[in-house]
């Protein structure tokens, strides 16, 4: 299958300052990236579709302001998150679609950020 | 909105028995329905994607069936080992290829 790499796999940072997560589609383009948020013992909740060229549609309750959604490339995504605090801390996962072939969605290995 | 719900929560099961996992979903215009597992502090590893036009997969030792109409769909796991013991999630493919996931069963095999 197709492979979606992000990057890095974990990061710890201090609080008030950002992160950024970047997520490619290695052998495939993607017009369309998604952004999921997973908190211990949860389950993965969509919190942003990235759109390329455009600006990025975020799902009810997610602060567009706090994570800032780039999709400058059919290859690239990337989620900053802004000020973070502990709360934030969180695992993170990108997925992307290949749209010229199977609606079969790819993940990339997920973040996990701590915000100390 | 898609809902999507998973039974049972969590799971403890003898070395070779065989297990069902259920997965059901409130909207049945859904494009596919993929199954993935979770390890603890780690990403998903897909184990089977249904189209929504298919009745079922298999991979191995495990068989999924889809049943649109009544929105549910089953993970079969044969023979379980110690290793199949991680997260086991549902999740479905929508409008705008958004993907829904359930919260997941916690699946425990003992040796």
């Amino acid at each position: 299958g197709a492979v979606v790499s992000q990057h890095p796999s974990w990061v710890i940072c201090k609080s008030g300052t950002s992160v950024k997560i970047e997520c490619r589609s290695l052998d495939f383009q993607a017009t369309t990236m998604f952004w999921y948020r997973q908190f211990p013992k949860q389950s993965l909740m969509l919190m942003a579709t990235s759109n390329e060229g455009s600006k990025a549609t975020y799902e009810q309750g997610v602060e567009k302001d706090k994570f800032l959604i780039n999709h400058a490339s059919l290859t690239l995504s990337t989620l900053t998150v802004t000020s973070a605090h502990p709360e934030d801390s969180s695992f993170y996962i990108c997925s992307a679609r290949d749209l010229t072939g199977p609606t079969e969605a790819f993940f990339g290995q997920g973040t996990r950020l701590t915000v100390v | 909105k898609q809902e999507v719900t998973q039974i049972p929560a969590a799971l403890s099961v003898p070395e070779g028995e065989n297990l069902v996992l259920n997965c059901s979903f409130t909207d049945s215009a859904i494009y596919n329905l993929q199954w993935f597992r979770q390890d603890p502090g780690k990403g998903l590893t897909s184990l089977l994607l249904i189209q929504s036009s298919q009745r079922e997969q298999t991979s191995g030792r495990l068989n999924a069936s889809l049943d649109k109409s009544s929105g549910r769909s089953t993970l079969y796991i044969a023979a379980s080992q110690p290793g199949d013991s991680a997260t086991y999630l549902c999740a479905v493919s929508t409008g705008g290829f958004k993907t829904i996931f359930g919260a997941g069963t916690r699946l425990f095999v003992k040796a």
